[in-house]
């Protein structure tokens, strides 16, 4: 029953290194969000894909790259990691309503870089 | 980037009704105020949106102020479950998709 669903949970690597965080929604939804919260707390939204088309990007390094294979998954690549790439990232998904859009968040990938 | 101010911290006994406040006194006409929680690291909990009228629903209600500068969360019957930071945000659209701005969030911790 799994709304939206994230892996890994943990992800520790050293310095340099590329990584990629998967999410899947399997809500019908079509658009996806990262977010970065990093030591402080503060929750950022990094990228929004709707209907696998780019529609938000937040100043966020091109060592980012977001890529969605379809509706249902929006993962995350990043090339060369830095320590300050340490964070929790969390993948969300919405669908536009007349109301607006309600977002559902996965658990998180908390990333350590060493 | 956040449009809201919060307390930074609030406590509430277990059984009580948790009041969580919220001033957006720059809100625009056509902006949604939406209300999301994060208990410990987990990945943030939608609980509720109004636009002007009062809302509610099983988690919780949404009372907005009648020129919409100032919204109150209520939580009727507090849980040591409902210790969490709760964030309330102001809608901004872009391009067709929801851009959530999270301030700093109340830190609501329910005491026994």
């Amino acid at each position: 029953d799994t709304a939206v669903s994230q892996t890994p949970k943990y992800l520790v690597t050293q310095m340099g290194n590329d990584k990629s965080i998967k999410c899947e929604q399997n809500l019908g939804h079509d658009t996806m969000y990262w977010y970065k919260q990093d030591s402080k707390k503060f929750l950022k939204i990094m990228f929004s894909y709707n209907n696998k088309e780019l529609i938000i990007n937040e100043t966020v390094p091109n060592r980012f790259s977001p890529k969605s294979p379809d509706k249902a998954h929006l993962n995350l690549h990043i090339n060369s990691l830095e320590l300050g790439d340490s964070a929790v990232y969390f993948c969300a998904s919405s669908r536009r309503d007349r109301q607006g859009d309600t977002q559902y968040f996965g658990p998180g990938t908390r990333l350590t870089v060493l | 980037d956040a449009k809201t101010t919060q307390p930074p911290s609030m406590d509430c006994a277990e059984g009580r009704a948790a009041n969580l406040p919220c001033n957006h006194s720059t809100i625009s006409g056509n902006e949604y105020v939406y209300w999301y929680r994060q208990i410990h690291s987990q990945g943030p909990q939608y609980i509720i949106h109004g636009l002007k009228n009062n809302e509610t629903n099983e988690m919780a209600s949404l009372i907005i102020t009648e020129d919409r500068k100032s919204s109150t969360l209520i939580l009727p019957h507090a849980t040591l479950r409902d210790t969490a930071v709760y964030y309330c945000i102001v809608r901004v659209a872009l391009r067709g998709a929801q851009k959530l701005v999270f301030g700093q969030g109340t830190r609501l911790t329910i005491n026994p």
